[in-house]
């Protein structure tokens, strides 16, 4: 049980396009969703928070113009890079919170923008 | 500031030997404290969790990490590692009785098995 998906696993853009990444829980519902961002060989840095019914809350240093994220149900959420630069190539990780710091990692999407 | 240190970056152990994963932490109060690991093409998944109580914790898959107020570590151990426990380890770690369930987590420690 608690598996969450992303979708896609691996992406590949030019610069000045979007990109949207799905993430998904399969059987299990979530309260609170959290997108992450991680560079090689570096931790997991949180990027963003959403509450159902809420607007997204971003951490100090992530654009929320350039990050949108949409937390369209308890099983379902959205991150689109808009206007993709080489610098936001990295592997996004979301993860879905069930209750306190219960949360269900999804396996990432890695974006290279060329 | 609150941070995580996980000073091993690679560690390499032969199957069967034992291991043990440093993590420490700066924070003002004593935070709440997670172990994670990190296989390909897999979601993080917690190994355990230290919340209060019993200072020596146990998790699955035959973990447990040891949670020392007086050194600011929350170590994770093996005592006999399997070929399968190859992976990136990460430890983490929240504020307690926070309003949110933010994670910060440590830069990973990623463990080799040679059999």
């Amino acid at each position: 049980g608690a598996v969450v998906s992303q979708h896609p696993s691996w992406v590949i853009c030019k610069s000045g396009t979007s990109v949207k990444i799905e993430c998904r829980s399969l059987d299990f519902q979530a309260t609170t969703m959290f997108w992450y961002r991680q560079f090689p060989k570096q931790s997991l840095m949180l990027m963003a928070t959403s509450n159902e019914g809420s607007k997204a809350t971003y951490e100090q240093g992530v654009e929320k113009d350039k990050f949108l994220i949409n937390h369209a149900s308890l099983t379902l959420s959205t991150l689109t890079v808009t206007s993709a630069h080489p610098e936001d190539s990295s592997f996004y990780i979301c993860s879905m919170g069930v209750q306190s710091y219960e949360q269900y990692f999804g396996p990432g999407t890695r974006l290279t923008v060329t | 500031a609150q941070s995580v240190t996980q000073p091993d970056i690679h560690i390499t152990v032969s199957e069967g030997a034992s291991l043990e994963l440093r993590c420490n932490y700066s924070y003002g109060a004593t935070p709440y404290l997670f172990w994670y690991v990190q296989s390909p093409g897999q979601g993080l998944q917690l190994l355990l969790k230290y919340f209060s109580g019993d200072t020596l914790v146990q998790g699955i898959k035959g973990f447990e990490a040891e949670f020392k107020r007086s050194q600011s570590s929350f170590n994770l151990r093996k005592p006999s590692v399997h070929w399968s426990d190859a992976a990136e380890y990460f430890c983490a770690v929240a504020p307690p009785q926070g309003n949110t369930d933010k994670l910060i987590f440590g830069t990973g420690t990623r463990l080799q098995v040679f059999p």
